[in-house]
């Protein structure tokens, strides 16, 4: 079990609507990244957050927007959903310099 | 877009016996890691292996890189029915942040009891 957190567990949301995800990172880390993993795939790159500026993006459209809070704790936001948002989300924290992530147990969204 | 392919794709094996998962990736790294995953949940960090090493052991697991063939493969020795989760490869590229991961698809593996 890693220190990392990450709250719902499970969303269900429709088509069109807007969702904020949450994590809260583990103790002494200062930097957060957010994966996407469809079923059956290896996650996939978002974005990362480091001193609460985006420092890093993969290839997703801007709808997917984030923030890091002074307490290294980190939001995820996705706008207009679309059925293929449908995944697992994962948060994961580390520090500066170190080359280990580690990760959160996930929050899967379903968009019907 | 996937960095790495892993091979097999699902492996099934007795309890006791070893376990071989490969990973191919396509350009060049700054190190490779491998994770676990336990049922869809998060993903717990094995293993890292920078590219200027060949070999690396933590407790049952062995990991090798061979940067010429872009390739590495994990090797877990005695499984234990709680091994039976998906083994993912990743790879981070020189100058990238250590926190943009690229990952394969995995490795299913199964160890019956």
């Amino acid at each position: 079990e890693t220190g990392v957190t990450q709250s719902p567990t499970h969303l269900i949301k429709t088509r069109g609507q807007q969702v904020t995800l949450r994590c809260s990172s583990q103790s002494g880390h200062n930097t957060v990244s957010w994966y996407q993993q469809a079923l059956g795939q290896g996650p996939q790159f978002i974005f990362q957050y480091y001193r609460e500026e985006e420092n890093g993006r993969g290839n997703f459209p801007p709808r997917f927007s984030g923030l890091q809070f002074p307490n290294y704790s980190s939001e995820l936001n996705v706008n207009a959903l679309e059925l293929d948002d449908s995944a697992l989300y994962l948060c994961a924290s580390g520090r500066v310099g170190t080359d280990t992530q580690y990760f959160g147990p996930g929050t899967r969204l379903t968009v019907l | 877009s996937q960095q790495g392919e892993e091979d097999p794709q699902a492996l099934s094996i007795q309890e006791g016996e070893n376990a071989t998962m490969n990973c191919s990736y396509k350009t060049s790294i700054n190190n490779l890691q491998w994770y676990r995953q336990n049922s869809g949940r998060g993903l717990v960090h094995l293993i890292l292996i920078r590219s200027n090493e060949r070999e690396k052991h933590s407790g049952r697991l062995r990991v090798t890189l061979d940067t010429s063939k872009k390739s590495s493969s994990l090797l877990i020795t005695a499984s234990r029915a709680a091994d039976t989760a998906s083994y993912f490869c990743a790879t981070v590229a020189p100058g990238a942040g250590s926190y943009q991961l690229t990952f394969g698809k995995g490795t299913k593996l199964s160890v019956i009891p």
